[in-house]
């Protein structure tokens, strides 16, 4: 039990475009969703808290208007990286918490060319 | 605010030797404390967590922890480590509250390496 679904789990895309990321609670209810982005051989940074139907917390730095989180249903939650540029390629990882504690996605790597 | 920190990125051990990824965090409030296992290009999974009661805590795949209240640490042992123990582990806490959903810091992370 408790298994959470991100997808993709890589996307290359052109500078200037947007990606979006699911991410699924698959036999649970997430009640709070998490974004954390990965640099290469360094810790989570968590990007933004959301609640079902409620507007995204963001942490300090975060540029709010450029990660779209929307966090619809208590099943799924969405991070869409507006205009990526290649600063923005990263590991996003999405965690969703419910009955069980925090349960992880699988992870994106984004690379933006 | 919390902050956890792990003093030592990378930790080579030969296989079947005991292993110890240290943890110690601040916060001047009572948190959780979690420890986290991620193998490469794949998202984190919970090895052992410590919420209240006894302050060993075991995993099913032979890690434990114990959490020292004195001294605000929260290290991960293991008498026998195998090839399949190589991952990146982090250490992690939450601010306890009434709906647990608070947001986890993470420390840096520990590679943990085994040699054959």
């Amino acid at each position: 039990g408790a298994v959470v679904s991100q997808h993709p789990s890589w996307v290359i895309c052109k500078s200037g475009t947007s990606v979006k990321i699911e991410c699924r609670s698959l036999d649970f209810q997430a009640t709070t969703m998490f974004w954390y982005r990965q640099f290469p051989k360094q810790s989570l940074m968590l990007m933004a808290t959301s609640n079902e139907g409620s507007k995204a917390t963001y942490e300090q730095g975060v540029e709010k208007d450029k990660f779209l989180i929307n966090h619809a249903s208590l099943t799924l939650s969405t991070l869409t990286v507006t205009s990526a540029h290649p600063e923005d390629s990263s590991f996003y990882i999405c965690s969703a918490f419910g009955q069980r504690g925090y349960t992880f996605g699988s992870g994106t790597r984004l690379t933006v060319v | 605010a919390q902050s956890v920190t792990q003093l030592d990125s990378q930790v080579p051990v030969f296989e079947e030797a005991p292993v110890e990824l240290r943890c110690n965090y601040s916060s001047s409030v009572s948190v959780y404390l979690f420890w986290y296992v991620q193998y490469p290009n794949q998202g984190l999974q919970l090895l052992l967590k410590y919420l209240s009661g006894s302050t060993l805590v075991e995993s099913i795949n032979g890690f434990e922890a114990e959490f020292n209240k004195s001294q605000t640490s929260f290290h991960l042992r293991k008498p026998s480590v195998h090839i399949s123990d190589t991952a990146e582990y982090f250490c992690a806490v939450s601010l306890i509250s009434n709906f647990g959903n608070e947001k986890l810091t993470f420390g840096t992370g520990t590679r943990l390496t085994i040699i054959p």
